[in-house]
């Protein structure tokens, strides 16, 4: 139990245009999800919080109209990259947690972003 | 705000090999401790958790322990294999108050090698 899915599990687009990244829960719902950021062999950094139904929280520093966080049900979210840009190449992660934020999450598998 | 450290890598081992990775935590309250592996081109796999002091997590021969006292959640295997060549993240989850509650924070990952 407790899987998560990305699609795609890679992309290429051109600079300028929008990518949309999808996270769904597949056998539970997911009252919160997460969104990751990882550079290559670094660490991940926490993008933006959200709740079904709700707006999502970005972390400081994060462009909230550049990166859009959908959750609009309890088994899919979706981040949009707007006017993709070379430097928003990286490696996104998303995670669900069933119970709230306080509880165990999930990870998908990653999606690759390359903006050429 | 919360903060995990992790000793740096890589760490590169023979099979059969004693392993040891050091974590340690800065937190408010008392957080859940977790370890996480990722492999190559994935995302995340809880590898296993500790949610109060003194609680071992144990999964696949490997194991760590939650030591209020001296804020660490080391990850030790007595053999490591071949297979077990990853990045290793070390994570907590905030349960007090803060800008750090309900979110995990990850350790900056040490990537383990190990050799036939």
């Amino acid at each position: 139990g407790a899987v998560v899915s990305q699609h795609p599990s890679w992309v290429i687009c051109k600079s300028g245009t929008s990518v949309k990244i999808e996270c769904r829960s597949l056998d539970f719902q997911a009252t919160t999800m997460f969104w990751y950021r990882q550079f290559p062999k670094q660490s991940l950094m926490l993008m933006a919080t959200s709740n079904e139904g709700s707006k999502a929280t970005y972390e400081q520093g994060v462009e909230k109209d550049k990166f859009l966080i959908n959750h609009a049900s309890l088994t899919l979210s979706t981040l949009t990259v707007t006017s993709a840009h070379p430097e928003d190449s990286s490696f996104y992660i998303c995670s669900a947690a069933g119970g709230g934020f306080l509880y165990e999450q999930y990870f998908g598998p990653g999606t690759r972003l390359t903006v050429t | 705000g919360d903060s995990v450290t992790q000793m740096e890598g890589p760490v590169t081992l023979s099979e059969e090999a004693f392993l040891t990775i050091n974590c340690t935590y800065t937190a408010t309250g008392y957080p859940s401790l977790f370890w996480y592996v990722q492999y190559p081109g994935e995302g995340l796999q809880l590898l296993l958790k500790a949610t109060k002091a003194d609680d071992k997590g144990s999964n696949k021969g490997f194991e760590a322990t939650y030591r209020k006292e001296t804020t660490s959640f080391h990850l030790e295997k007595g053999s490591v294999q071949v297979s077990d060549s990853a990045v290793y993240f070390c994570a907590l989850l905030a349960r007090a108050g803060g800008t750090s509650y309900g979110k995990l924070t990850f350790g900056q990952g040490t990537i383990l090698t190990v050799h036939p």
